[in-house]
């Protein structure tokens, strides 16, 4: 059965420092998600993606954020230059188009900002 | 702007009894689909069961069913035959439109434990 990936499943930086966070969609998928989980809280929505563009974003993606499809199978977050509150679980998800209204997410990015 | 209630932050059940989740939402919207996550220690998301609005039959998914009350607006999960499995963070999502802007919003979840 299809699967959204996600690489890293574990990364450690330092503060200040860029982190690209990588997602590989299910292959005939559409749109594409960003959210995010802090520890212990609910899963906050970032950012949506359709037709290379940014549909949809929240207030805590700020200019230190930024997505990208740089192919036809990746789907990638940078964060600019990290901060402590950062830290979280980051999680991207897929949608189709065909009876389409469920996102399936993939196993996550535990990101740890130190 | 929507939003979704989870109220009860733990619950505990005995394996193979049943269990029920609650969720309510608010919305303004007529068009939406409802959804429950469920979030294993590993914290992978996993989609449980979905409802859409504008069906009045229930949503059923092997041992898993939903209680779909629209007027009231509230969705909770049924877990018929617990199994030890199925201890994880329960999350009940909300979503409006299914284009290019659609999102989840989450509720704060629900921690179930099975007991053997």
């Amino acid at each position: 059965e299809p699967e959204v990936t996600q690489t890293p499943s574990h990364q450690v930086t330092q503060m200040g420092q860029e982190v690209i966070l990588r997602c590989v969609p299910i292959s005939n998928h559409l749109y594409f998600y960003w959210y995010r989980q802090i520890l212990g809280q609910k899963v906050e929505f970032l950012v949506s993606f359709y037709n290379n563009e940014i549909s949809e974003k929240s207030e805590i993606f700020d200019d230190q954020f930024s997505v990208e499809r740089p192919d036809g199978s990746n789907f990638t977050l940078k964060i600019r230059s990290t901060k402590l509150e950062d830290s979280a679980m980051y999680f991207c998800a897929s949608r189709g188009t065909s009876g389409g209204e469920t996102q399936y997410f993939g196993p996550g990015t535990r990101l740890l900002v130190l | 702007a929507q939003t979704v209630t989870q109220s009860q932050p733990e619950m505990s059940v005995q394996e193979a009894e049943t269990v029920t989740l609650s969720c309510t939402y608010d919305t303004s919207e007529n068009n939406y689909y409802l959804f429950w996550y469920k979030q294993p220690p590993s914290r992978q998301m996993i989609l449980v069961i979905r409802q859409e609005a504008y069906k009045q039959q229930n949503a059923t998914e092997n041992r898993f069913s939903v209680n779909f009350q629209k007027a009231a607006k509230s969705f909770s999960l049924k877990i018929s035959d617990s199994q030890l499995g199925d201890t994880a963070m329960y999350f009940c999502a909300f979503m409006t439109h299914t284009g290019a802007n659609s999102k989840l919003t989450f509720g704060k979840g629900i921690t179930l434990s099975v007991r053997p």
